[in-house]
């Protein structure tokens, strides 16, 4: 069964202090993981696609990278308006190009 | 601007009642998603459509209703079947039904029924 696992589920961190998320994905023939920012409240807000073991893609204190089980969410000196719900998704097999998502990390940034 | 749109934002019913939610995208995506979202859950399935005039159950269908009569708009009845209907309700698009792109998102509508 397709599944994502993300960890932690919660995350405090002090202004720049840097740390990663996972996510972890059982899925046959990947194609394709995302990245999403949530907002409370919000709909998500798509970040990042990443497709093959390896790959790195970066946008402001964000880098996403991926490998053939999971990837990570490093977040490189985090501000207080980075605190969000992150999000991680994969395309189902079993619907078409619908996404099955993790439960998603809270991220808390404190000055 | 081209984007998702749901309204309303907030809607409160009567257990009972069938409710639309309404979905309207102006970014000519093939695809259109519905998701529901109940607090410390990730997003899980409505229903999807991949082109007009036809659409898929997704993993929680039971209870809800959609059509897909123009590419712009999926609208989503929640009926009185549905068990347990109060939750956060997303509407998404992807440009392409051949690969996997990117979904984008509306901004949610808030569904509670008393």
């Amino acid at each position: 069964e397709d599944q994502v696992t993300q960890s932690p589920e919660a995350l405090r961190l002090q202004e720049g202090e840097s740390s990663s998320l996972n996510c972890s994905y059982t899925v046959s023939g990947l194609r394709g993981l995302f990245w999403y920012r949530q907002d409370p409240g919000k709909g998500p807000e798509f970040l990042f696609t990443l497709y093959s073991a390896g790959e790195e893609k970066e946008k402001e204190r964000l880098k996403a990278t991926l490998t053939k089980k999971e990837s990570f969410l490093h977040i490189t000196a985090p501000k207080p308006e980075d605190s969000a719900t992150y999000l991680c998704a994969v395309p189902s097999n079993q619907a078409g190009t619908a996404l099955i998502f993790g439960k998603g990390t809270t991220l808390s940034v404190s000055s | 601007d081209g984007g998702i749109t749901q309204s309303p934002k907030y809607l409160f019913r009567k257990e009972g009642q069938n409710v639309t939610l309404s979905c309207e995208q102006n970014l000519n995506h093939d695809a259109m998603y519905w998701y529901r979202q109940d607090p410390g859950q990730g997003l899980r399935l409505i229903y999807y459509s991949q082109i007009v005039n036809d659409f898929q159950k997704g993993d929680i269908a039971e209870g809800y209703s959609v059509s897909r009569e123009k590419k712009e708009s999926f609208p989503l009845t929640v009926t009185s079947a549905q068990k347990n209907p109060t939750a956060f309700y997303l509407c998404a698009s992807s440009r392409d039904t051949s690969s996997s792109y990117e979904q984008y998102f509306g901004p949610g509508t808030r569904l509670t029924v008393t």
